[in-house]
């Protein structure tokens, strides 16, 4: 089965300690994107990859890294999280076949106290 | 800047009504238009993926139209069922963004009273 996995669904940590968002898809494509949402704003990129060790910033890539060191991974690390970061996270890949169909993870909940 | 609007933000119906919403993007450099159907604790799902002009795709009770030279969309569904409760968020691709990325809509929430 085709799929995007995400792990953790759910976390709840502390200002400053790190931590890391994984992402696994079974598609074999290219292009992979993590994305937050948050009420009234609507799903915001925060950054993508194009491929193996190609990443690139989107909308809101203040406070992230990503790596891209497999195709099928795509893990978003959060050095020193804020409560601003507290959100809804979805990792998604792209079908470039498919005019960019977006194919998205279970979503992770951060909540940073 | 490349803005995708949704409206309404918000809509409330009976079981049974027929419902609208519209999706407005940036027409300039147009490549495809998104639906995605977006339940509550789940992950977007898409709907329809559009690119022509003139375009109209049905799935079931529910069906997209697109004018790309004016830049809208509507989402139409016939006969809301409870299960259709969900928000319904549309995604603009246009050429000189880089591969992939999607302008998002912040979505219309629309729940469906049995």
């Amino acid at each position: 089965e085709a799929q995007v996995t995400q792990n953790p669904r759910y976390l709840i940590t502390v200002t400053g300690k790190k931590l890391t968002v994984t992402c696994s898809q079974n598609m074999n494509h290219e292009y992979m994107s993590w994305y937050r949402q948050d009420p009234g704003l609507g799903l915001r990129q925060i950054y993508y990859s194009m491929n193996v060790e190609v990443t690139d910033k989107g909308d809101v890539p203040e406070g992230y890294k990503v790596s891209r060191k497999e195709k099928r991974n795509f893990p978003l690390i959060l050095e020193s999280p804020s409560p601003n970061q507290t959100s809804l996270y979805f990792c998604a890949t792209t079908s470039t076949g498919s005019y960019n169909e977006q194919f998205f993870g279970p979503g992770t909940r951060l909540t940073v106290l | 800047i490349l803005n995708v609007e949704q409206s309404p933000q918000s809509l409330h119906v009976q079981e049974g009504d027929s419902t609208n919403f519209t999706c407005s993007f940036p027409s300039s450099n147009f490549y495809a238009l998104h639906w995605y159907r977006w339940e509550t604790a789940k992950s977007p799902e898409a709907l329809f993926v559009m690119t022509l002009n003139g375009d109209e795709k049905k799935k079931g009770r529910i069906s997209a139209t697109l004018n790309t030279k004016e830049g809208y969309s509507y989402l139409y569904i016939k006969g809301s069922q409870p299960e259709d409760s969900a928000t319904y968020l549309c995604a603009s691709v246009n050429y000189g963004g880089s591969q992939g990325n999607l302008i998002f809509g912040k979505g219309t929430k629309l729940s469906v009273k049995p």
